[in-house]
C-alpha cells in the first residue's frame, strides 16, 4: 500500500526554523516529483514547493523564495522541507504530495506549523 | 501565476440530486506537451485532499463513476450525477500546467 508519512512541524518563533519531513513507502520513490502543499486555518490550498524526480530542479512559491528549500534523500525514500525565517503567514497545515506527471495523487496526513511568539 | 477562479462556492444540494462545479482559468492551461493539467480534489472534514478526476476528465483509482468532469482550454466542470452523504467536503480545482501550481478557492457541498 503506497503511504506517506509526515514528521516535524511544531511551535515556531517568527524568524525561526523548522524541517519538515516525509517518509514515502509503497511506491518508488525516485519514480516520482514530489511537492509540499500548504493549507492555513479555515483557508484553501496553496502549492509551496515541488522537486523533481532526479532532484535536478526545484520551484517554490514566490513568498518562500529564499526562505525554504525542498530536498529528497531517495536512499531513505524522505523528502524534506527546510524552512527559515519562519513568518506568522507561514502557519498552516503542510502537506506532502506524490505527483504522477503533475497529478498530485498521493497527500500525506498533513503536519501543523505554527508561527508565533 | 495562472488564476483559478471556482463558481459557486457553496452549493446545498439535496441527497439524490446532481451537483456542478465551475473551474474557469485565466490562461490556457494546455501544456507545451499537449496536456493539460486540470485536475480536481476533494478535501473531506478533518481530511487531508484526495485527488478525484486528473488531465480534465480521468476519474482516479477509486472514484465513484458519479463522478464526472469535463472542459478545454479555460473552462472546466465537475459533475456528481447523485449526490451522497460522504460527498460533502470542499472541492478544489488545481491547475499544474504551469509554475506556481495553482488552486481555486474551494467551492464547500453540503447537504440541504
Amino acid at each position: 500500500e503506497e503511504q506517506i508519512l509526515q514528521s516535524g512541524g511544531g511551535l515556531e518563533q517568527p524568524g525561526g526554523s523548522l524541517r519538515l519531513s516525509c517518509a514515502a513507502s509503497g511506491f518508488t520513490f525516485s519514480d516520482h516529483g514530489m511537492s509540499w502543499v500548504r493549507q492555513a486555518p479555515g483557508k484553501g490550498l496553496e502549492w509551496v514547493s515541488h522537486i523533481t524526480r532526479s532532484a535536478r530542479s526545484v520551484f517554490y512559491v514566490d513568498s518562500v523564495k529564499g526562505r525554504f528549500s525542498i530536498s529528497r534523500d531517495s536512499s531513505k525514500n524522505t523528502l524534506y522541507l527546510q524552512m527559515n525565517s519562519l513568518r506568522a503567514e507561514d502557519t498552516a497545515t503542510y502537506y506532502c504530495v506524490k505527483e504522477d506527471l503533475g497529478d498530485l495523487s498521493l497527500w500525506g496526513q498533513g503536519t501543523l506549523v505554527t508561527v508565533s511568539s | 501565476d495562472i488564476v483559478m477562479t471556482q463558481t459557486p462556492l457553496s452549493s446545498p444540494v439535496t441527497l439524490g440530486q446532481p451537483a456542478s462545479i465551475s473551474c474557469r482559468s485565466s490562461q490556457s492551461l494546455v501544456h507545451s506537451d499537449g496536456n493539460t493539467y486540470l485536475s480536481w480534489l476533494q478535501q473531506r472534514p478533518g481530511q487531508p485532499p484526495r485527488l478525484l478526476i486528473y488531465k480534465i476528465s480521468n476519474r482516479f483509482s477509486g472514484v465513484p463513476d458519479r463522478f464526472s468532469a469535463s472542459g478545454a482550454g479555460t473552462d472546466f466542470t465537475l459533475k456528481i450525477s447523485r449526490v451522497e452523504a460522504e460527498d460533502v467536503g470542499v472541492y478544489y480545482c488545481m491547475q499544474a500546467s504551469q509554475v506556481p501550481y495553482t488552486f481555486g478557492q474551494g467551492t464547500k457541498l453540503e447537504i440541504k
